[in-house]
């Protein structure tokens, strides 16, 4: 199975800022990659497909990058609202599999 | 419109087993891949297994081989997932979503393992 690893898990930033999070396979998965964005008691919400594509009605603010085994979703500017979790997710084979997570704190 | 609409939350028993249901509207149901992910309390999501109702051959994680039967219906546009012997560890919030990757995502399902 192909392995996810997100770093960092939990970062805590302040309204405005700039924040890249960073999503590692264990093998490369061209570019099958998405980023969701999940809030408490919700089901996650699709951001970034094919790694870079923006998914309609997600801001433009959202952007990622990356092929192979190496992937980044950046937020260039934080605003209220993005503070939530965030899983990058493989479709390159099966079985599909979801990084542990990484929780956006307000500083 | 596209919504998925799933089945409502469910307490059982450790040993048992649960049936949680995801209705598709919207689409083509049968050409379209659906996937089952898991949320226990505080946790991470966790990929479950996955149907593409046309060929109608589930794709199940290393994990839940042999417990875990995902079906789906054409003449419903429904999808379903079962899971065996349950324990306490399977207590979560379980999803259906569909499209690759997927896009669409049903309400969830809390299903709850006590004795």
């Amino acid at each position: 199975d192909i392995q996810m690893t997100q770093s960092p898990s939990t970062l805590s930033a302040s309204v405005g800022d700039r924040v890249t999070i960073t999503c590692r396979a264990s093998q490369s998965i061209s570019s099958w990659l998405a980023w969701y964005q999940q809030k408490p008691g919700k089901a996650p919400n699709l951001l970034i497909y094919k790694a870079s594509s923006l998914e309609t009605g997600v801001p433009s603010r959202f952007s990622g990058s990356g092929s192979g085994t190496q992937f980044t979703l950046t937020i260039s500017s934080l605003q209220p609202d993005d503070f939530a979790t965030y899983y990058c997710h493989h479709y390159n084979s099966y079985p599909y599999t979801f990084g542990q997570g990484t929780k956006l704190e307000i500083k | 419109q596209v919504q998925l609409v799933q089945s409502g939350a469910e307490v059982k028993k450790p040993g048992s087993s649960v049936k949680v249901s995801c209705k598709s509207s919207g689409g083509t149901f049968r050409h379209y891949v659906f996937f089952w992910v898991r949320q226990a309390p505080g946790q991470g999501l966790e990929w479950m297994g996955a149907i593409i109702p046309i060929f109608n051959t589930p794709n199940y994680a290393q994990k839940f081989q042999g417990r875990v039967t995902i079906t789906a219906d054409e003449s419903t546009s429904t999808v379903h997932m079962e899971l065996s012997s349950l324990t306490s560890e399977d207590t979560a919030v379980y999803y259906c979503a569909r499209g690759l990757p997927p896009l669409d995502w049903g309400q969830g399902t809390l299903v709850t393992v006590s004795s």
